[in-house]
């Protein structure tokens, strides 16, 4: 049963141009939601984040949308480079006591030159 | 410097054996896990430790054990491994104060892929 579910499993962009992750979750409580970035034989490595009571939150050319309404959060990137070529995970917790990160499962982005 | 290092990276072996995982963090972190990102590459937490002491245990197999000696280290032992624990183990550690900040709240190591012939 995902709680967190990213449906594209890739995505192909050419480079300077705009690239759109998505991820829809299932339960209104999650506090905080951060996407990840990972490249082959590495760990995933945090990117940025946005908690519930905002709707966006941006750094550099990552930002992060967020609608509740819709338990739908995207990341854009622009522009997009080649070596922002990994895969993005999307992942929630629910505050203070979770110790809990939830992951989806992930979508890989090519950013083609 | 690595801040969460895991060893070995690769780990072949035979159905039926005992091995084990080990990781260790420099980041003066007081919480460590262990993921497992299978063939469907969903990253799903295993175990976790806060100060040494467990403090989530998903449904794991009993032949699965992490033992956590101090806070800086969190190694997992697997019993009798079987064709389905060919997985990719991560191992993470972060600082309970960022949990209640929305900020980065995992640093994960680089993990340790896992065969089982």
């Amino acid at each position: 049963d995902q709680q967190v579910k990213q449906n594209s499993p890739s995505l192909s962009v050419q480079e300077g141009r705009i690239s759109i992750l998505n991820c829809d979750y299932t339960n209104s409580m999650f506090d905080y939601f951060l996407w990840y970035k990972k490249y082959p034989a590495e760990g995933p490595t945090f990117l940025i984040s946005i908690s519930s009571i905002k709707d966006k939150n941006e750094d550099g050319r990552f930002t992060v949308f967020l609608n509740k309404s819709a338990k739908h959060l995207s990341l854009h990137i622009v522009p997009s480079q080649p070596g922002d070529s990994a895969v993005y995970f999307c992942a929630v917790y629910s505050g203070a006591g979770s110790y809990q990160l939830t992951f989806g499962k992930g979508t890989k982005l090519s950013v083609i030159p | 410097d690595t801040a969460v290092s895991q060893t070995p990276k690769y780990l072949v072996t035979q159905m039926g054996n005992d091995k084990s995982i080990k990781c260790e963090q420099n980041l003066g972190h007081d919480t460590m896990y262990w993921y497992k990102q299978d063939s469907k590459k969903f990253l799903k937490i295993m175990f976790s430790y806060n100060n040494k002491e467990l403090i989530i245990n998903e449904t794991v197999p009993n032949r699965f054990s992490p033992k956590s000696p101090d806070k800086a280290h969190l190694n997992l032992h697997i019993n009798s491994l079987e064709l389905g624990d060919s997985a990719v183990y991560f191992c993470a550690s972060s600082d309970t104060s960022g949990w209640n900040s929305g900020a980065n709240v995992l640093t994960f190591g680089a993990g340790s892929r896992l065969t089982v012939l």
